[in-house]
């Protein structure tokens, strides 16, 4: 399978702690997807980096990319309680298939 | 306002009763697709469209049926449903396939007893 493997499966910090999350995947990639879903909504779109790029930054997200390890990793830096949410990478390897991860559950304690 | 819709959000049903589950976008996005999450599982793609009556099979097409007659529209059918098929659906679209990030419905929560 190529589907992505993220870690942890969960985590847990306080507010205005950062949190990591890490992303691998196994075959070359066009582009990987960051995104985040609240409790059984929909998923918003949070950050693209292609495979060209390294690091990529919007607002207090932090994305880098690793393709000789194949892994990404999402930083959430001062985190809020809103941020409260399951986030899911997904790797695109041809332009019309994404494969999603199994996703991190992130809690932010107020 | 940007969006793409599902219809019903909930439905519960009886093994091989069939049903349709409609997905609708106001962007004038080309490309089309449909997921099923599954706990533990993620996303898994189940059909996709680049374009009108351009369709192609994802990860898991079995027991699934789609059509894309319409730029707007993308319907995911279910000709005899079975109670694996229980799980939350989401259609999402995006301008030019997965080079770009997806917009996602709000999903479709299906019960199949």
């Amino acid at each position: 399978s190529q589907q992505g493997e993220e870690d942890p499966q969960a985590l847990s910090i306080q507010e205005g702690e950062n949190a990591t999350m890490n992303c691998s995947y196994k075959t070359s990639i066009n582009n990987l997807q960051w995104y985040r879903q609240n409790s059984g909504r929909g998923l918003v779109h949070l950050i693209l980096i292609r495979s060209n790029e390294r690091e990529k930054h919007s607002g207090r997200l932090r994305v880098t990319l690793d393709t000789s390890k194949k892994s990404s990793s999402l930083l959430i830096t001062a985190s809020r309680a809103a941020d409260t949410a399951s986030y899911f990478c997904a790797t695109d390897h041809s332009s019309y298939k994404l494969i999603f991860g199994s996703g991190t559950r992130l809690l932010v304690r107020p | 306002e940007a969006q793409v819709t599902q219809n019903p959000r909930y439905l519960i049903t009886v093994t091989g009763k069939k049903l349709t589950v409609t997905c609708s976008q106001n962007m004038n996005h080309e490309y089309m697709s449909w997921y099923r999450q599954d706990p533990g599982l993620g996303l898994r793609q189940i059909y996709y469209s680049m374009n009108v009556e351009v369709t192609d099979k994802g990860d898991v097409p079995e027991g699934y049926k789609v059509s894309r007659k319409e730029k707007r529209n993308f319907p995911l059918i279910l000709e005899s449903p079975s109670p694996n098929q229980t799980s939350l659906y989401f259609c999402a679209s995006s301008l030019s396939g997965t080079q770009v990030g997806q917009f996602f419905g709000p999903g479709t929560r299906l019960t199949v007893l």
